[in-house]
């Protein structure tokens, strides 16, 4: 059973530039949360997503970010015109059930912003 | 909204020591206390979990102990070996906000040969 999918593992953008990165769950999962790593610090919550519904996006930055979890295909956490400070590794994780509060992360989208 | 904190933020042992990182939550509801390992360029591993209804769990080599009233809850790794080298996370969630986790900043750990 493969873990949850990530990709891309590594992107670079420019100031001003869109990054998109994507999040397939672990197969049977229906969960799916976004969490965002500064250098030298923890993770911190953006979102939470099930099939076609944004839960719970109380972590999203106001501006610039979104998120969806479409019927069909991967989770997309999106931003727009990205600056220097939203270079960080972004993780998703995914669990099963509601309740069920386990959550499995994949390996993270490492975002460079020049 | 609920607050982990973590200590310490460093931790060096030698080879076979055991290794204990503590952690304090703020929210009196929160019900769910899991435990990852990172390592460089990784994604967390879940390692070990425990629920607002136990006080221990164990699991070979590394046990996790929760005291509801006091509010903390503490990673405890026995005979410690050198691929246990990583960062340690602990965290805390309540189901009624969709069981998202709250971290703790984190504990480098290192083993000695």
């Amino acid at each position: 059973n493969a873990g949850v999918m990530q990709n891309p593992r590594h992107l670079v953008r420019r100031r001003g530039q869109e990054a998109r990165l994507r999040c397939s769950p672990m197969k049977g999962h229906s969960h799916v949360y976004w969490y965002r790593q500064l250098p030298e610090e923890g993770l911190k919550f953006m979102v939470y997503l099930q099939k076609e519904n944004i839960i719970d996006e109380s972590g999203m930055p106001k501006e610039r970010f979104s998120a969806e979890f479409p019927k069909e295909g991967p989770s997309i956490l999106r931003i727009q015109q990205v600056v220097r400070g939203d270079s960080a590794a972004y993780f998703c994780a995914s669990s099963p059930i509601q309740g069920a509060e386990e959550q499995y992360f994949g390996p993270g989208t490492r975002l460079t912003v020049t | 909204g609920e607050n982990v904190e973590q200590h310490p933020s460093t931790l060096s042992v030698q080879e076979g020591d055991s290794a204990v990182i503590k952690c304090t939550y703020s929210d009196s509801a929160s019900n769910y206390f899991p435990w990852y390992k990172q390592e460089l360029g990784k994604g967390p591993q879940l390692i070990i979990d425990i629920r607002s209804n136990v006080g221990e769990k164990k699991d070979q080599r590394i046990a996790v102990t929760l005291n509801k009233t006091a509010k903390h809850f503490s990673l405890h790794i026995t005979e410690t070996q050198p691929e246990d080298s990583a960062v340690y996370f602990c965290a805390a969630s309540k189901e009624t906000s969709g069981s998202r986790l709250t971290f703790g900043e984190g504990t480098q750990l290192t083993v000695n040969p």
